[in-house]
């Protein structure tokens, strides 16, 4: 256990629906990141928050993604409009910057089934 | 053609053997990560670099920056280290977004 949680671990949801997925860091930790990662694939950067602020944004994520970072807590990730090749697993990670180290810490993913 | 290669994709190896799983960059970076990835989605990071060596029980990993060429060593492997081994780079500046590679599957038999 990183200290990283997400929810939920799985979902599967019919094409055309929202799906949110949500994310609690490391509570000291002031950078979020989400990844997403195909079967067989690498992990794809999506986007990242520096504290509540979205800094990134991949154009991988498009018009149907949304994230949000509210109090610099937690995040959320939201898809609209859900599509079959939106399925994936979603990994978050949080890190601590200072002095240009840093270890990110992933949580352990929501697997998405999109039908 | 991937930022982030690695190779083999796939690695079988008999309980003891020395391992050893390479990854090529074709950017520039300010650090390599090796993360471990087992079965059900969890990634563990095992080491950052920006030079040299580091080492961690009996894990092994180098880097030559002017080759853009990181190696992860396993000493005498053992099944718990199947698992899929993932090469990451940082880029430069201020944002710390990661590059993954593909991963390599380890299966380490007994």
């Amino acid at each position: 256990d990183t200290g990283v949680s997400q929810n939920p671990r799985h979902k599967i949801t019919k094409r055309g629906q929202n799906v949110t997925f949500r994310c609690d860091p490391i509570s000291e930790h002031n950078r979020l990141y989400w990844y997403r990662q195909t079967l067989g694939q690498g992990p794809e950067f999506l986007t990242y928050f520096q504290n509540e602020a979205q800094l990134e944004k991949s154009r991988l994520l498009s018009d149907r993604f949304s994230a949000e970072r509210p109090k610099g807590s937690f995040s959320t990730l939201e898809i609209q409009r859900t599509e079959q090749g939106d399925s994936a697993m979603y990994l978050c990670a949080s890190s601590l910057v200072a002095a240009f180290q840093e270890t990110q810490y992933f949580g352990p993913g929501t697997r998405l089934l999109v039908l | 053609k991937n930022e982030v290669e690695q190779s083999p994709q796939n690695l079988t190896a008999q309980e003891g053997e020395f391992i050893t799983i390479n990854c090529s960059y074709s950017v520039g970076i300010s650090a390599l990560h090796w993360l471990q990835q087992h079965p059900g989605g969890g990634i563990v990071s095992l080491f950052m670099l920006s030079s040299g060596k580091k080492k961690h029980g009996r894990l092994i990993a180098t880097i030559n920056i002017q080759e853009k060429h990181s190696s992860l060593h396993i000493t005498a492997s053992h099944p718990r280290d199947s698992a899929v081994y993932i090469c990451a780079v940082r880029l430069g500046g201020s944002n710390y977004k990661l590059t993954f590679g593909k991963g390599t599957l380890l299966t380490v038999n007994p």
